[in-house]
């Protein structure tokens, strides 16, 4: 099936660095999702971006929904070892039903 | 508040066997979606009910089938087991269009040998 692309596919940083990761699509999304996985659970909702250009923040996190609407990035500031775990976009096209996820950006933290 | 709980936790069954997930929505949630998650992999949908009707399927087979009961509860049901479908089940509420993203519970993990 349909997967959007995220990259990098992971990443090593130590606790306090800053962290960028994206995700593209060949289609345009109407909806695009930030979720975030620790192992042996499900996917818990970060942020979510409704329109073409947004910016929104949650805490240490910031996310924005590409111009073009085939894209959306992912900043997390000031790492702490609680971020760890694997990041997945995920949106919606059309009618929101199915949703679609990415690859996953697994993030590790050093101290 | 409950969120969607998911039993069982774990499942090992044998190739060609038969198996039931079975999916309990967050409170107030009415429509319930199940994905499969491979190891390594994002979770691909397999398909979603409401009003317990089939509304949208992914590109699984036929081998995979669902209900939802009148109290929004859901059952995944895989017949036919291959080694492939070796995967993280999830499953997924929400109330009505889903706009907001997913709930999704812990999953059930099935390893067929």
């Amino acid at each position: 099936g349909q997967q959007l692309n995220q990259s990098p596919q992971s990443m090593f940083i130590q606790e306090g660095e800053d962290v960028s990761m994206n995700c593209t699509s060949s289609s345009i999304f109407n909806t695009w999702l930030w979720y975030k996985q620790d192992p042996g659970e499900g996917p818990v909702l970060l942020i979510a971006l409704y329109k073409a250009g947004e910016l929104t923040s949650n805490g240490r996190l910031t996310a924005q929904f590409g111009i073009t609407r085939k894209d959306s990035f992912l900043n997390i500031s000031a790492s702490i070892p609680s971020d760890v775990g694997i990041y997945f976009c995920a949106g919606f096209t059309g009618t929101a039903s199915k949703l679609t996820f990415g690859t996953g950006t697994r993030l590790q933290v050093t101290l | 508040d409950a969120g969607v709980t998911q039993s069982p936790t774990h499942l090992i069954k044998t190739r060609g066997q038969q198996v039931t997930l079975r999916c309990s929505p967050k409170s107030g949630h009415d429509t319930v979606s199940w994905y499969q998650q491979a190891l390594g992999q994002g979770p691909q949908f397999i398909f979603q009910y409401y009003e317990e009707e089939e509304r949208q399927r992914g590109n699984f087979p036929d081998r995979f089938s669902g209900h939802q009961f009148p109290n929004y509860s859901s059952e995944l049901n895989v017949n036919a087991l291959l080694l492939g479908d070796s995967a993280l089940y999830l499953c997924a509420s929400s109330l009505g269009q889903p706009t907001g993203g997913y709930t999704f519970g812990s999953g059930t993990r099935l390893t067929v040998v």
